[in-house]
């Protein structure tokens, strides 16, 4: 399997604009996480979901994030509109009952 | 609020010592307990977890020890290696009780000098 794969791995926008995170987890696990990672806050559950249902989402922000998972194959996080404080490493995590969780590489998210 | 607090925020050893990262947490529902390796530009990687049933687990070098009165558990790094440079992060969450989202530490940067 070619693990958890995030796009893109990079993104720059400006101050405003609408900002689309993907993810494919490892097939198979039934669990996705949407992590994001700062200096200041270090990792932070943003949502997660169980077989394509979010569970919770009490980690996001504020009315500008939101995430969907159409299929078991992909989900995506949308900020709309985005923020210089939304600057940040973006994870996605994927993993089976047993929460080993298996992260991507990260989208690195500049807002200017 | 973090859930977990860990300490050191970093930690210089040389190669071959022995580096302790620590842990604290306050949910007694919490009832895994993982650590997470990260270099720069990737993701954390897991690298050994706990539940509390036993008070350690070992995997090569790396080890760690449960404390489940205090509430505590720490990683233990022997042998420390160059390679071994890295953020780690400490975890915690109560899947028994239906959580199944990981609560992370703030991480400490592990230097190993040659």
């Amino acid at each position: 399997d070619a693990g958890v794969i995030q796009s893109p791995r990079h993104e720059v926008t400006e101050m405003g604009q609408e900002v689309t995170l993907r993810c494919k987890p490892i097939s198979g696990h039934d669990y996705l996480f949407w992590y994001r990672q700062t200096m200041m806050r270090g990792l932070e559950l943003l949502i997660y979901f169980n077989n394509n249902v979010p569970i919770d989402d009490s980690g996001m922000p504020e009315d500008r994030f939101s995430a969907k998972m159409p299929n078991a194959s992909f989900s995506t996080l949308k900020i709309q509109p985005s923020e210089p404080r939304d600057s940040a490493v973006y994870f996605c995590a994927s993993s089976l009952w047993d929460l080993d969780y298996t992260f991507g590489s990260g989208t690195r998210l500049t807002v200017v | 609020q973090q859930q977990v607090k860990q300490s050191p925020q970093s930690l210089i050893v040389q190669k071959g010592g022995i580096s302790i990262i620590n842990c604290a947490y306050e949910n007694t529902a919490f009832d895994y307990f993982p650590w997470y390796q990260q270099f720069p530009g990737k993701g954390p990687a897991l690298l050994i977890a706990i539940r509390p049933d036993v008070s350690e687990k070992k995997e090569g070098r790396f080890t760690i020890s449960f404390n489940k009165s205090a509430k505590q558990f720490s990683l233990h790094i022997m042998d420390s290696q160059p390679g071994d440079s890295a953020t780690y992060f400490c975890a915690a969450s109560g899947s028994y009780a239906g959580d199944y989202k990981l609560s992370f530490g703030a991480g400490t940067t592990v230097t190993v000098r040659a």
